[in-house]
């Protein structure tokens, strides 16, 4: 199984800041990474697919980049809805499997 | 628009079963697999398997394997997942996904279900 681990695992900044999050798969997995954030009582919202492409509607804020073992999900200039829950997930093989998560809280 | 709603909150015994469904509108029901993912309280996210809707094949991560079911109702556009056995550590948030087109990312999310397991 393919294990995927998050960093920081919460994280304080300021509305405005350029923030990086990074997930790291335990094999290669391509670029079969997404990237979710969750808000307190929602479901997941899918953000970025295929490493590096934003879902439909998502802000340009938000970019993905990596391949193999190693991604990033950034957002460049952070809003005040933007803090929340961050969760990457691998599609490459079953069981998928999810970082533990981010949490994104205001500085 | 796309949408996949959800059965309502459950409370449930150790050792019964549970039945959750998933109505699906505003696509081809069979054209996409819905995957469950479930959520216990302040934790991640723990994917527990995927169905087809057109076939009904299934798979199931091998924690679950023996007391998962995952069904449809193509009649319906409903899938369903049934966990039996319950433990107080089944007590999460179960939510039923569309698994997009684009490189298997989960597109489109249910409410999500509280099931929580108490004697």
């Amino acid at each position: 199984d393919i294990q995927m681990t998050q960093s920081p695992s919460s994280l304080s900044a300021s509305v405005g800041d350029r923030v990086t999050i990074t997930c790291r798969a335990s094999q290669s997995i391509s670029v079969y990474l997404n990237w979710y954030q969750q808000k307190p009582g929602k479901a997941p919202k899918l953000l970025i697919y295929a490493a590096s492409s934003l879902q439909s509607g998502v802000p340009s804020r938000f970019s993905g980049s990596g391949s193999g073992t190693d991604f990033t999900l950034t957002i460049s200039s952070l809003q005040p809805e933007d803090f929340a829950t961050y969760y990457c997930q691998q599609s490459y093989s079953t069981p998928y499997s999810f970082g533990q998560g981010t949490k994104l809280e205001i500085k | 628009q796309v949408q996949l709603v959800q059965s309502g909150a459950e409370v449930k015994k150790p050792g019964a079963s549970v039945k959750v469904s998933c109505k699906t509108s505003g696509y081809t029901f069979i054209d996409y697999y819905v995957h469950w993912v479930r959520q216990a309280p302040g934790q991640g996210l723990e994917w527990m398997g995927w169905l087809n809707p057109n076939s009904g094949v299934t798979d199931y991560a091998q924690k679950f394997q023996g007391r998962v079911t995952m069904t449809r109702d193509t009649s319906i556009s409903t899938a369903s997942m049934e966990l039996s056995r319950l433990r107080s550590d089944d007590t999460a948030i179960y939510y039923c996904v569309r698994l997009g087109r684009d490189y298997d990312s989960f597109d489109y999310w249910g409410q999500g279900t509280l099931v929580t397991v108490s004697s």
